[in-house]
């Protein structure tokens, strides 16, 4: 069965550390992973997307990791801010098209504390 | 360029009622997508349409959900009768990736949802 995890569900930092999410995936047959941000009450916004032949993806000071082999994911936030409270979504395209199904952890709620 | 726009954004119904989500995703994107969103927990798709084909329904609950889209455009989702079970947020999707089109990302942009609360 295709799952993906996020641990931890939730994680509390004071603003100004660099912190890191994960992401565990159960099948390396993926065609793409993608991280999202949601605030509260609404929709998703993409982050950042990782094709499978490509082992990271920077934007500003958000950093996302790819590690097929392993079925593992790492979000990487320098510098956080209080503006970067929200819940950070994994979600990954398993198979070797773009029509796959998009399968979605259940997130981490993260707080950064001013 | 417009967003993904849904409606309504709140719902409040009692449980065997029926209602209705509309969606109107980004013009000129072939590929539709209806989520559920149970609090706490992360989307869990309901539904995929290629123009107005369905792709992937198999997580749909058929004996009391439907969603159609109409002239491969706007979406509509319909549960009837709701169950406690059923409250969430009702997330919508659209992808440009076209039938065909075997390459690219098909990165998908969410509307901001549809909040449905079942008593």
């Amino acid at each position: 069965k295709q799952e993906v995890t996020q641990i931890p569900a939730a994680l509390s930092v004071p603003e100004g550390e660099n912190l890191v999410l994960n992401c565990s995936f159960t099948d390396s047959a993926i065609y793409n992973l993608q991280w999202f941000r949601q605030d509260p009450g609404k929709g998703l916004t993409s982050l950042l997307l990782i094709q499978s032949s490509q082992r990271e993806q920077t934007s500003g000071r958000l950093n996302a990791s790819l590690d097929k082999s392993s079925g593992r994911s790492t979000l990487y936030i320098a510098a956080s801010q209080p503006g970067d409270s929200a819940t950070y979504l994994c979600a990954v395209r398993f198979g070797s098209s773009n029509t796959g199904k998009l399968i979605f952890g259940q997130g981490t709620t993260l707080q950064v504390k001013p | 360029e417009a967003g993904v726009a849904q409606s309504p954004r709140y719902k409040i119904i009692e449980k065997r009622q029926s209602v209705a989500f509309w969606c109107n995703p980004i013009s000129g994107h072939a590929t539709l997508y209806w989520y559920q969103q149970i609090l706490g927990q992360g989307p869990k798709l309901l539904i995929q349409f290629q123009n107005n084909g369905v792709v992937d329904d198999s997580q749909l609950p058929k004996d009391r959900f439907s969603a159609e889209r109409l002239k491969g455009v706007d979406s509509t989702l319909k549960i009837q009768p709701a169950k406690l079970e059923d409250s969430a947020v009702y997330l919508c999707a659209s992808s440009l990736r076209r039938a065909g089109n075997a390459g690219g990302a098909n990165v998908l942009t969410f509307g901001a949802g549809s909040r449905l609360t079942v008593l």
